[in-house]
């Protein structure tokens, strides 16, 4: 399968300051992106969809001015989670798909800490 | 409201039998019906995936079933080994997106 590498795998980060999740993918261009969250015990819930050169397009009840999402080329997007708070600490999920694709490949995810 | 529920939170099978995972779903139009496997702390895996036009797909030991009449899917494991041990979602493209709306989850548990 194609290749997906999110960084860092983990990260904690002190209330009120920002974060950045990059994901790549390594061996195909990426037309399309996206960005999923899970808590324990739970599904992945699907927050934002971003195509490259494009704004992306979040989820109902997805805040677009907290979790700023880019995807300036054809291998890379990034999460910024704004002004973190404790509760936006959960596990982060990136997966992209090339132009023609079915299924789409995952990243590692990045569990974030926020103290 | 839950548009695509897995029933069993688990499952546990004996190494060498049968995995049958399910997962139901409502009302919405799907074009694509696709599987994950995942690990703690990982992302998902892509297993297997079926069109909305077919009702059978196998690729080596997993099989995907699709009833659209009953709106059911299923993932066929045979033989489950224990490296099979894991979480398993079933996920369900919109028609007309290309993203995923996921199930809840199976943990399936293979006993060497």
């Amino acid at each position: 399968g194609a290749v997906v590498s999110q960084h860092p795998s983990r990260v904690i980060c002190k209330s009120g300051t920002s974060v950045k999740i990059e994901c790549r993918s390594l061996d195909f261009q990426a037309t399309t992106m996206f960005w999923y969250r899970q808590f324990p015990k739970q599904s992945l819930m699907l927050m934002a969809t971003s195509n490259e050169g494009s704004k992306a397009t979040y989820e109902q009840g997805v805040e677009k001015d907290k979790f700023l999402i880019n995807h300036a080329s054809l291998t890379l997007s990034t999460l910024t989670v704004t002004s973190a708070h404790p509760e936006d600490s959960s596990f982060y999920i990136c997966s992209a798909r090339a132009q023609g694709w079915t299924e789409a490949f995952f990243g590692q995810g990045t569990r974030l800490t926020v103290v | 409201d839950q548009q695509v529920k897995q029933n069993s939170p688990s499952l546990s099978v004996q190494e060498g039998r049968i995995s049958i995972l399910n997962c139901d779903y409502t009302n919405s139009m799907f074009d694509y019906f696709l599987w994950y496997k995942k690990y703690p702390a990982e992302g998902p895996t892509f297993l297997i995936s079926i069109s909305s036009i077919k009702d059978k797909n196998e690729d080596g030991r997993f099989t995907v079933f699709l009833n659209k009449s009953a709106k059911h899917l299923s993932l066929h494991i045979v033989p489950s080994q224990p490296g099979d041990s894991a979480v398993y979602f079933c996920a369900l493209q919109p028609s007309g997106t290309y993203k995923y709306i996921f199930g809840t989850g199976t943990r399936l548990k293979v006993l060497a």
